[in-house]
């Protein structure tokens, strides 16, 4: 069965410092894909990044990066120079093999950005 | 193209009547799913469509639940006799068909909240 943990339930740093949110996740199959949205005060899930499991070379998008290591079944998330406007709650996800169906979601990581 | 849209955003009803949901997915996305999300914890997988094919159904979805994607366009979820355990945000998702690139994401709507008292 997959699982995913987010460990963190919440975190709370000051604005400008950098922040990593853990994903540890479980699976049995080989091919599988990992994901993280972003959940506002609005509500609305909004996609940040998917991965597949074949593909394991971090990923750089502005301010955010992502480590994927196999080896510790972990996807990790790090915002740099953290802005008020990332306070939310983060979500990683995990979906398996190539159908393509549901997602199992981590239980999030509200994360507050003080100014 | 506006994204997903959901109807109504809020529904507030009392104990054993029934609920009607409706979720448009993104216009090209064959793909659509159903999500419950409770106060403090991820979404959860309810069940999914491939056009009007409903593929899968998670246990979370008790005889009281039904889905239906009658033209493979969009979609209503029902609850009879709802339950004050029912309360909850309803997420719909949809996403594009599978290609080359495995799995694509799903893109979510604004969700209904339901309050059962």
């Amino acid at each position: 069965a997959q699982k995913v943990t987010q460990a963190q339930t919440e975190i709370s740093v000051v604005e400008k410092e950098d922040v990593t949110l853990d994903c540890v996740y479980e699976t049995r199959d080989t091919t599988y894909y990992l994901f993280w949205y972003k959940q506002p005060p609005s509500g609305e899930l909004v996609f940040l990044i998917r991965r597949n499991s074949f593909d394991e070379q971090n990923e750089i998008s502005g301010r955010y990066s992502w480590n994927f290591q196999k080896s510790t079944s972990s996807f990790n998330f790090t915002i740099t120079a953290s802005q008020v406007v990332d306070s939310a709650v983060y979500f990683c996800a995990l979906s398996e093999g190539t159908s393509g169906s549901r997602l199992t979601f981590g239980e999030g990581t509200q994360l507050t950005v003080n100014p | 193209d506006t994204g997903v849209s959901q109807n109504p955003r809020h529904k507030i009803t009392k104990r054993g009547q029934n609920v009607t949901f409706r979720c448009d997915p993104i216009s090209e996305h064959n793909r659509l799913y159903w999500y419950r999300q409770t106060l403090g914890q991820g979404p959860e997988f309810l069940t999914y469509f491939q056009n009007e094919a409903q593929l899968e159904k998670s246990r979370l979805l008790s005889d009281r639940f039904s889905a239906e994607r009658p033209k493979g366009s969009f979609s209503t979820l029902e609850i009879q006799r709802t339950e004050q355990g029912d309360s909850a945000m309803y997420l719909c998702a949809s996403s594009t068909p599978l290609g080359t690139s495995g799995h694509n994401e799903q893109f979510f709507g604004p969700g209904t909240r339901l309050t059962v008292l």
